[in-house]
């Protein structure tokens, strides 16, 4: 079946640290892979996305890079900053007609 | 445009109460979807649906049920409400087909206990 794993939280970096994010998947066929973060108090809003293998999304000074070889987007950031203390999700668009299947979530807190 | 709107924003109920949620979007979106999120399980599919009228399964429909009587409302009905349903609920949309570009916009959110 299709799943997405994301590395366990929390995470926790001091500011301009640089920021990864493991996710991986399981999916047949070409699935659509996103990213979604979670602020405080808030919705979920899309940050990233990318629709094929070798395409890299990037937003906000984040990027992710769709690696069909490896299974895996992973996401970065060079620089982090205190406002992106946020709860980060990996999902994945299966083909076909069906729902977005997410990760468990990675919190990321980041200190001044 | 308010994009997706939940109401209520909190609620109390005790157990074997119930209630309904609901979710609105002004984006003439034809899909839309119940999550709940609990600590740890990340975000779980409730039910949804690919247009007015229409309703489907997800993950863990069980205890829910849901209606699409216009377009833009979504509702989640909770008809004997049990302590495992404490959690945050989430209602989102996304248009229509475009698999490969699909977007979904989240509301803020409605928090649920359940004495």
């Amino acid at each position: 079946g299709n799943s997405v794993t994301q590395m366990e939280g929390p995470v926790t970096l001091s500011e301009e640290a640089f920021l990864t994010i493991n996710c991986t998947y399981t999916a047949t066929g070409y699935p659509s892979l996103f990213w979604y973060v979670q602020y405080p108090g808030e919705g979920l809003q899309l940050l990233l996305k990318a629709t094929k293998a070798d395409d890299k999304g990037s937003n906000k000074g984040f990027e992710a890079t769709y690696r069909k070889e490896t299974t895996s987007f992973h996401l970065e950031k060079g620089s982090v900053q205190v406002s992106d203390s946020a709860v980060y999700f990996c999902a994945l668009l299966p083909s076909g007609n069906t729902p977005l299947v997410f990760g468990k979530g990675t919190r990321l807190s980041v200190i001044a | 445009n308010a994009g997706v709107t939940q109401t209520p924003k909190f609620r109390v109920l005790k157990t074997g109460q119930s209630m309904t949620l609901l979710c609105a979007q002004d984006m003439n979106h034809e899909y839309m979807y119940w999550y709940r999120q609990d600590p740890g399980m990340g975000l779980r599919l409730i039910h949804y649906s690919v247009g007015e009228g229409t309703t489907a399964k997800g993950e863990v429909p069980d205890g829910y049920n849901v209606s699409r009587l216009k377009k833009q409302n979504f509702l989640l009905g909770l008809e004997s409400a049990a302590p495992s349903q404490t959690s945050v609920y989430f209602c989102a949309s996304s248009y229509k087909g475009l698999a490969d570009q699909e977007t979904q916009y989240f509301g803020p959110g409605t928090r649920l206990l359940v004495l």
